[in-house]
């Protein structure tokens, strides 16, 4: 199993608005990395989020991670259509080695012109 | 972006032959993993690597097998593929192994087996 969950699994919305991304972990967790897909690409990494942390910006991205609810948000504000693609977490957790991350199914998102 | 080459990126093969892809990087990083892409399943591990010579097992690693003789070069075989091996495979590098830094992907490697 993947041991967690995005959702929604698939979001659509206008250009300028908002986009809210979940992601949520049943183990506990050193730290979660959310990273970007573009069709038919590799992925890429967007931010690092550490286990003592509770909120980190990266341009219009914020991601919030909260430990007792075992989610973590991802918030593009003011989005473009070039930000259409899927978005994953992934998570390092606890019980295995120290040197691997663990992926969901992800959220597509689409941000329509 | 990051040295990393996927070899081939595209194949189509049949039931029962072996196949081996090929990640190549030029970044010198310790750690190397091979996870497969599926609709519905997101990014399985299959294996990882975290020095020459030294590999793991991922959550999917049945039917599957890799080497790592070299820093550079880590190789993943399907010993005899099969359908279910149908899926787009990606390499990823790390220098810290996801602890403090990221990972960096390939392009993939589509495959199909019929």
């Amino acid at each position: 199993s993947q041991q967690g969950e995005e959702d929604p699994q698939a979001l659509s919305i206008q250009e300028g608005e908002n986009a809210t991304m979940n992601c949520s972990y049943k183990t506990s967790i050193n730290n979660l990395q959310w990273y970007r897909q573009n069709s038919g690409r590799g992925l890429v990494h967007l931010i690092l989020i550490r286990s003592n942390e509770r909120e980190k910006h990266s341009g219009r991205l914020r991601v919030t991670l909260d430990t007792s609810k075992k989610s973590s948000s991802l918030l593009i504000t003011a989005s473009r259509a070039a930000d259409t693609a899927s978005y994953f977490c992934g998570r390092e957790e606890e019980e295995t080695s120290g040197s691997r991350l663990t992926f969901g199914e992800g959220t597509q998102l689409t941000v329509n012109p | 972006d990051a040295g990393i080459t996927q070899s081939p990126r595209h194949k189509v093969t049949e039931t029962g032959t072996p196949v081996t892809l090929r990640c190549h990087q030029t970044e010198n990083h310790r750690y190397m993993y091979w996870y497969r892409q599926d609709p519905g399943h997101g990014l399985r591990l299959i294996h990882y690597s975290y020095g020459v010579k030294d590999t793991d097992k991922g959550e999917v690693s049945d039917g599957y097998s890799v080497s790592r003789s070299k820093t550079e070069d880590f190789l993943l075989t399907l010993e005899s593929a099969t359908s279910s091996q149908t899926s787009v495979y990606f390499c990823a590098i790390s220098e810290t192994g996801g602890v403090l830094g990221e990972l960096f992907f390939g392009e993939g490697s589509r495959l199909t087996v019929l």
